[in-house]
């Protein structure tokens, strides 16, 4: 299995531009999570689904952020418009069944810097 | 809700001394509890868990964990630091309504020093 796949790697992008990250979590996976990780805030879960709905999205920081899985192998996390602050780098997570019983697996993460 | 306190935002060994992250977690429900590892420039990776059963778990690259529900701690080690070690680790807990969340610490750095 090629693991949770997440593009693109680096992303540089201007204040006010719309930026789109992408995940493929692992096959057969029905939990998928978007963290984000600064060095402030450490690691900070955004949204998270079961079975392509979304769960809890308490986390979103603000409505510039959504996030959607259209189906098993696919999901978005956009940002529009993207400010400096948004700067961090954005990991995907996939499980299978009760996701916090199996652990997660990460992908590589998306690094973002808007400037 | 449930929560995680790493001590110690930075541990510093020598090669071939013993390893000890210490991580204390809050929870109502019987805990789910989980070591993850990130390496620099990369995802976190599991490197054990505790969900039932016995209270000592052993994982990847040598490293053990032991679960103490009185104390409500889950402290990582590992008997001998190799060079490789060096990367930071992260304590999470889940279990009961998180339906599926797990809520991480703040992270660990361990240096390992020749």
């Amino acid at each position: 299995d090629a693991g949770v796949i997440q593009s693109p790697r680096h992303e540089v992008t201007e204040m006010g531009q719309e930026v789109t990250l992408r995940c493929k979590p692992i096959s057969g996976h029905d939990y998928l999570f978007w963290y984000r990780q600064t060095m402030m805030r450490g690691l900070e879960l955004l949204i998270y689904f079961n079975n392509n709905v979304p769960i809890d999205d308490s986390g979103m920081p603000e409505d510039r952020f959504s996030a959607k899985m259209p189906n098993a192998s696919f999901s978005t996390l956009k940002i529009q418009p993207s400010e400096p602050r948004d700067s961090a780098v954005y990991f995907c997570a996939s499980s299978f069944g009760q996701g916090a019983w199996e652990g997660y697996t990460f992908g590589s993460g998306t690094r973002l810097t808007v400037v | 809700a449930q929560s995680v306190t790493q001590l110690g935002s930075h541990v510093s060994v020598s090669e071939g001394a013993l390893v000890l992250l210490r991580c204390n977690y809050s929870s109502s429900v019987p805990p789910y509890l989980f070591w993850y590892v990130q390496y620099p420039n990369q995802g976190l990776q599991l490197l054990l868990k505790y969900t039932t059963g016995a209270t000592l778990v052993k994982g990847i690259n040598g490293f053990e964990a032991e679960f103490k529900k009185s104390e409500t701690s889950f402290h990582l080690t590992k008997p001998s630091a190799h060079m490789s070690d060096a990367a930071e680790y992260f304590c999470a807990v889940g279990g009961g309504t998180s339906y599926g969340k797990l809520t991480f610490g703040q992270g660990t750095i361990l240096t390992v020093h020749p």
